[in-house]
């Protein structure tokens, strides 16, 4: 079983529409939890971080559930520019090495 | 941005030929890591360093070497490069003593062995 595992689709969508991601992790103990935002052929970008009471950046909304490991990512409204691969990213709780675990990715695709 | 730069960007070589692949950073950083991507396998670890000459393996060490003379810079060395190595390597810095684990990616470097 892999320590972080996405749904790697295509999600195709159109503009306007809302979007969720959802992603489980096997660690228990892991402690942070993020998105990053990979557009083709160019490095992760941090998207948000993720935290226990939930968290919201303008149409992003990121939820961990601790009990059920799973995290996940709510996009509304979507745009053209949203389209990319989405990755859901676990620190690895290996002590204090900050070294991240990161799933395959999703891949959103927002069409006109 | 991170102040995170990788050369070189992209590179074509031959099976058994050694390849050095540099990481930059003016930001300071503690920790740097080597990852490598590749399809159907998303970003897998190669090798760290959490200080000057400390360095660790992570899960797709073997093939690959590393080195850590000062803070700005992290070397990754294929000693005899083979076709499996051939993929995106991606570098990237952190600050655990932070209170995030955020990790800040360079622009990449596009191998490719023949």
């Amino acid at each position: 079983r892999k320590e972080v595992e996405q749904d790697p689709g295509p999600f195709n969508v159109p503009e306007g529409a809302t979007v969720a991601f959802n992603c489980t992790y096997s660690n228990s103990a892991s402690q942070s939890f993020f998105w990053y935002r990979q557009d083709c052929r160019k490095e992760p970008k941090l998207l948000m971080s993720v935290y226990s009471s939930g968290n919201e950046d303008g149409r992003f909304t990121a939820q961990l559930n601790r009990a059920s490991q799973y995290i996940s990512l709510l996009i509304r409204d979507s745009k053209l520019s949203d389209s990319a691969t989405y990755l859901c990213v676990v620190n690895s709780a290996s002590g204090n090495t900050g070294k991240l675990i990161f799933g395959q990715g999703t891949t959103l695709q927002v069409k006109p | 941005d991170a102040g995170i730069t990788q050369s070189p960007r992209h590179k074509v070589t031959e099976t058994g030929t050694p390849v050095t692949l540099r990481c930059h950073q003016t930001e300071n950083h503690r920790y740097m890591y080597w990852y490598r991507q590749d399809p159907g396998h998303g970003l897998r670890l190669i090798h760290y360093s959490y200080g000057v000459k400390d360095t660790d393996k992570g899960e797709v060490s073997d093939g690959y070497s590393v080195s850590r003379s000062k803070t700005e810079d992290f070397l990754l060395t294929l000693e005899s490069a083979t076709s499996s190595q051939t993929s995106v390597y991606f570098c990237a810095i952190s600050e655990p003593r932070q209170s995030t684990d955020t990790q800040y990616f360079g622009p990449g470097t596009r191998l490719t062995v023949l």
